[in-house]
C-alpha cells in the first residue's frame, strides 16, 4: 500500500521560503504527478502545482513566481518551496499522487499534512 | 474560465438521497474526481473517472454522473458518517489542477 510522509518547518517569518519534502512508500514512482495542495483555515483546497517523475513541472498560475518543485527519484522523494512567504501563506500543506489519463485525473494517496503558520 | 463552483452547504435526511453539483468549462473535456474530507483530516478520494471507486474502500453508496460542464455525486442513502466537506477537482485546459469550493454535507 502507498503512503506519503511528508516533513518541513511548521513556523516561518514573512519573507521566509517554505520548504517541504514528501516521500513515498510502496508503490512505483514513475507515470505519477507528485503534486502540492494547501488549505487555508477554514477555507477550501488550492493546487499549488505538480511534478512528474520525469522532472516536468507544472505551478498553479497565481504562485508561480515563488513556486519551486524538485524530485529526487533514487530517494522517492519530492519537495516544495515556496519563496517570500506572507500570513496568506499560512494553510495545511498536503502532498499527494496524481493519476492523469485523459480525460480522467484524480489524486489517490494523500499525505496527511502539513501546517504552516507564517508569522512574526 | 477554469473555475468550478460547488454549493456551500447542502443537508439530507438519514438514509436518504443527496446529490451534489459542480459545474465549470473544464468538465466539459474533463471527467471530476470527488474527495472526502472530516474535520482535522486529510482528503480521501471518493470517486473518479467513469463511476470509478477506490477498490475496496469506498462503499458502493457513492456514485458519480457527467453532463455538459456538470459532474455530480450521488449517495444514495446517506449515513451518519458520510457527513463531511466535499470537493470537485479536474484538470482545466492549460492542464491545471482545478477544485471546487467545496460543499458541506449535513446528514440531519
Amino acid at each position: 500500500q502507498v503512503q506519503l510522509q511528508q516533513w518541513g518547518a511548521g513556523l516561518l517569518k514573512p519573507s521566509e521560503t517554505l520548504s517541504l519534502t514528501c516521500a513515498v512508500y510502496g508503490g512505483s514512482f514513475s507515470d505519477f504527478y507528485w503534486t502540492w495542495i494547501r488549505q487555508p483555515p477554514g477555507k477550501g483546497l488550492e493546487c499549488i502545482g505538480e511534478i512528474h517523475h520525469s522532472g516536468s513541472s507544472n505551478y498553479s498560475p497565481s504562485l508561480r513566481s515563488r513556486v519551486t518543485m524538485s524530485i529526487d527519484t533514487s530517494k522517492k522523494q519530492f519537495s516544495l518551496r515556496l519563496s517570500s512567504v506572507t500570513a496568506a501563506d499560512t494553510a495545511v500543506y498536503y502532498c499527494a499522487r496524481g493519476v492523469s489519463a485523459s480525460p480522467k485525473s484524480y489524486m489517490d494517496v494523500w499525505g496527511k499534512g502539513t501546517t504552516v503558520i507564517v508569522s512574526s | 474560465s477554469s473555475e468550478t463552483t460547488q454549493d456551500p452547504a447542502v443537508s439530507v435526511a438519514l438514509g436518504q438521497t443527496v446529490r451534489i453539483t459542480c459545474q465549470g468549462d473544464s468538465l466539459r473535456t474533463s471527467y471530476a474526481s470527488w474527495y472526502q474530507q472530516k474535520p482535522g483530516q486529510a482528503p480521501v478520494l471518493v470517486i473518479y473517472g467513469k463511476n470509478n471507486r477506490p477498490s475496496g474502500e469506498i462503499p458502493d453508496r457513492f456514485s458519480c454522473a457527467s453532463s455538459g460542464s456538470t459532474a455530480s455525486l450521488t449517495i444514495t442513502g446517506a449515513q451518519a458518517e458520510d457527513e463531511a466537506d466535499y470537493y470537485c477537482n479536474s484538470r482545466d485546459s492549460n492542464g491545471n489542477w482545478v477544485f471546487g469550493g467545496g460543499t458541506k454535507l449535513t446528514v440531519l
